[in-house]
């Protein structure tokens, strides 16, 4: 079945660090994939998406590209903040199952001021 | 504004007392969906529906109920809680674009602990 891998946290980071989280499906076809942020005490906030092979998600500085080839995802971010400091979680969905999202075990990231 | 509520934000309960969690979204999506959050084990969903009067099993159902009577609501029913079943409970509703885009919306979460 369906399943998302991604590195195991915490990941300590000083502010103005360049970020990677690797993320890795698998699945057959071309599932849409996403990348959440959950902010401590907080619900889920969905980060950037992308639909296809080479779609490049992006949002508040964060980008992730949809590679086929690799079956990746991987989250990144020039320049972190200490207000970037969440869990990160790499999912993915299937449009003809919209309900069920599968997530990855999430990878908790601290950056130093 | 778009949102999906939840109630109780926070529980604390016995083992056996029957307990409802409320999901209530304003948005007229026909998808929702109850998930539980546990330490280095990611979301796991419980229950989805795609529909008023349907629904079905996701990863990890044993011990839930669900029902969905009206399209706006999903509330979570624990039987007879048991102390495994302490976690973070988050519902979501979700729409599923004709172009292929999926959107999920997720309530702010429902911290439960069974002792």
């Amino acid at each position: 079945g369906d399943s998302v891998t991604q590195m195991e946290g915490p990941v300590t980071l000083s502010e103005e660090a360049f970020l990677t989280i690797n993320c890795t499906y698998t699945a057959t076809g071309y599932p849409s994939l996403f990348w959440y942020v959950q902010y401590p005490g907080e619900g889920l906030q969905l980060l950037l998406k992308a639909t296809k092979a080479d779609d490049k998600g992006s949002n508040k500085g964060f980008e992730a590209t949809y590679r086929k080839e690799t079956t990746s995802f991987h989250l990144e971010k020039g320049s972190v903040q200490v207000s970037d400091s969440a869990v990160y979680f790499c999912a993915l969905a299937r449009y003809s199952s919209a309900s069920k999202i599968i997530f990855g075990s999430g990878t908790r990231l601290s950056i130093r001021p | 504004e778009a949102q999906v509520t939840q109630n109780p934000r926070y529980l604390i309960t016995v083992t056996g007392k029957k307990l409802t969690v409320t999901c209530s979204q304003n948005m007229n999506h026909e998808y929702m969906s109850w998930y539980r959050q546990d330490p280095g084990l990611g979301l796991r969903q419980i229950y989805y529906s795609m529909n008023v009067e349907v629904t079905d099993k996701g990863d990890v159902p044993e011990g839930y109920k669900v029902s969905r009577k009206e399209k706006r609501n999903f509330p979570l029913i624990l039987e007879s809680p048991s102390p495994n079943q302490t976690s973070l409970y988050f519902c979501a509703s979700s729409w599923a674009g004709t172009s292929g885009s999926i959107e999920q919306y997720f309530g702010p979460g429902t911290r439960l602990t069974v002792t």
